[in-house]
């Protein structure tokens, strides 16, 4: 699987926007880009994937680079609800389909959230 | 819609018993997937099951079993329970795609006394 890189933790201020990187250098034109997160005690939440083209859904947007090799997760007005572990992923798409349900995580980004 | 339903919540057993924990897909999703999370390991993908097959495998031992069954709810077996199998344990349905996403259940949370 290609191998993500996220910062340990990240401070955010209530109401501004968080932005979190991620770097996959060596990301497959067929793998998509996945965003994850974790409260505690609590299973992983969906956020968003994409691609090639930047997306945006209620919850968040993700811009990817052109070259594809890093991408940011933007929470646009971050609440104290926001603080969680945060997941980069890239989920193989091999041409047998036997890795469907399998994703590879990575330690993630621990986002604060400050009042 | 309902999310992912996973039963127990919690679970507390002794060393050398099994456990089966439950799973219950989102309605239409044909695929499931189980996954351990533990403090040192992190999440770590145990196996999938898609139209009642098993179709990818993690790396762990033959102790970890699984079925699915024709209504697309699964089942996660541990037997001879060992101190080292605590943990939550996760499971997630999806579509069975690339593009479709994977959507988690809150866990069942195991302890090994």
């Amino acid at each position: 699987d290609a191998k993500t890189t996220q910062p340990t933790s990240m401070d955010c201020a209530e109401g501004r926007a968080a932005n979190l990187p991620c770097n996959h250098s060596t990301i497959s034109g067929n793998e998509y880009v996945y965003w994850y997160r974790q409260i505690h005690s609590q299973g992983p939440q969906y956020i968003i994937h994409g691609l090639k083209n930047n997306e945006t859904n209620e919850m968040a947007s993700l811009i990817i680079t052109e070259d594809r090799k890093s991408s940011t997760l933007i929470l646009p007005h971050a609440t104290l609800r926001d603080t969680a572990v945060y997941y980069c992923i890239v989920r193989v798409a091999d041409a047998g389909g036997t890795s469907y349900g399998k994703l590879t995580f990575g330690q993630g980004t621990i986002l604060t959230v400050h009042p | 819609k309902a999310g992912v339903t996973q039963t127990p919540r919690y679970l507390i057993k002794t060393r050398g018993q099994q456990v089966t924990l439950s799973c219950s897909p989102i309605s239409g999703h044909r695929s499931v997937s189980w996954y351990q999370q533990t403090p040192g390991q992190g999440l770590q993908f145990l196996f999938e099951y898609f139209s009642e097959t098993q179709r990818n495998k993690g790396n762990f031992p033959g102790r970890f079993s699984g079925r699915q069954f024709s209504n697309s709810r699964s089942e996660m077996n541990v037997s001879t329970l060992e101190l080292g199998d605590s943990a939550l344990y996760l499971c997630a349905s999806s579509l069975g795609d690339f593009n479709s996403p994977l959507h988690f259940g809150n866990g069942t949370r195991l302890t090994v006394t």
